[in-house]
């Protein structure tokens, strides 16, 4: 499998202020994805970058909110914009792998907390 | 869009007893369908999966089942060892636009009491 990085690992953060996430890959991948966790939840797809192209956002996030980059194929950012306390979460980056793709692993997460 | 629901929410037990979680889901196309387990403060870890051309897959203490007609799937754990505790979560696939995306249920806290 892949090994995954994030950074950073946890920040407190400034109501109205933003953030940006980064998620490191040691291979390249095509599909990269982006979720969000709150806290005793379930996990939630925010949108998926696929290198080259915009992101797909899944129903109830918009790219205003969650801006994403993918310049290549080991790297992708998540940016938290105008943040608000119910943005508090812990935010994963997963990558397709696998003969087929369809298998995702996490990266280790980033913990959010809005104040 | 796919919905999955998993049940027991929690399941406790004793060490050395089986558990047995189970999933089921609403969208037929789904054909991909994994287990993650989840340690408290610690990344979803994929445990095990199965893919729908499968009825059952086993690896060591772990087994899932798949019946695709009835759209449930089911996580099987036997011989639970403390280092089994966390929160398991299931999910079914769909190719969707190129990828593969998951929809996950809401995950089973898993306690076996020594």
């Amino acid at each position: 499998s892949a090994v995954i990085s994030q950074k950073p690992s946890r920040d407190i953060c400034q109501r109205g202020t933003s953030l940006t996430i980064q998620c490191q890959v040691d291979s390249q991948v095509t599909m990269m994805f982006w979720y969000r966790q709150q806290p005793g939840q379930s996990l939630t797809l925010i949108a998926t970058a696929n290198q080259g192209s915009e992101a797909t956002y899944e129903s109830g996030f918009v790219i205003d909110k969650f801006p994403i980059s993918r310049p290549n194929l080991t790297f992708s950012t998540l940016t938290v914009s105008n943040m608000s306390p119910e943005d508090s979460s812990i935010y994963l980056c997963s990558v397709g792998a696998g003969s087929r793709t369809d298998t995702q692993y996490f990266g280790p997460g980033t913990r959010l907390t809005v104040l | 869009g796919e919905n999955v629901e998993q049940h027991p929410s929690t399941l406790s037990v004793q060490e050395g007893d089986s558990a047995v979680i189970k999933c089921t889901y609403s969208d037929s196309a789904s054909n991909y369908f994994p287990w993650y387990k989840q340690e408290l403060g610690k990344r979803p870890q994929l445990i095990i999966d199965i893919r729908s051309n499968v009825g059952e897959k086993k690896d060591q203490r772990i087994a899932v089942t798949l019946n695709k007609t009835a759209k449930h799937f089911s996580l099987h754990i036997t011989e639970t060892q403390p280092e089994d505790s966390a929160v398991y979560f299931c999910a079914a696939s769909t190719l969707s636009g190129g990828s593969y995306i998951p929809t996950f249920g809401r995950g089973t806290s898993l306690i076996v009491h020594p």
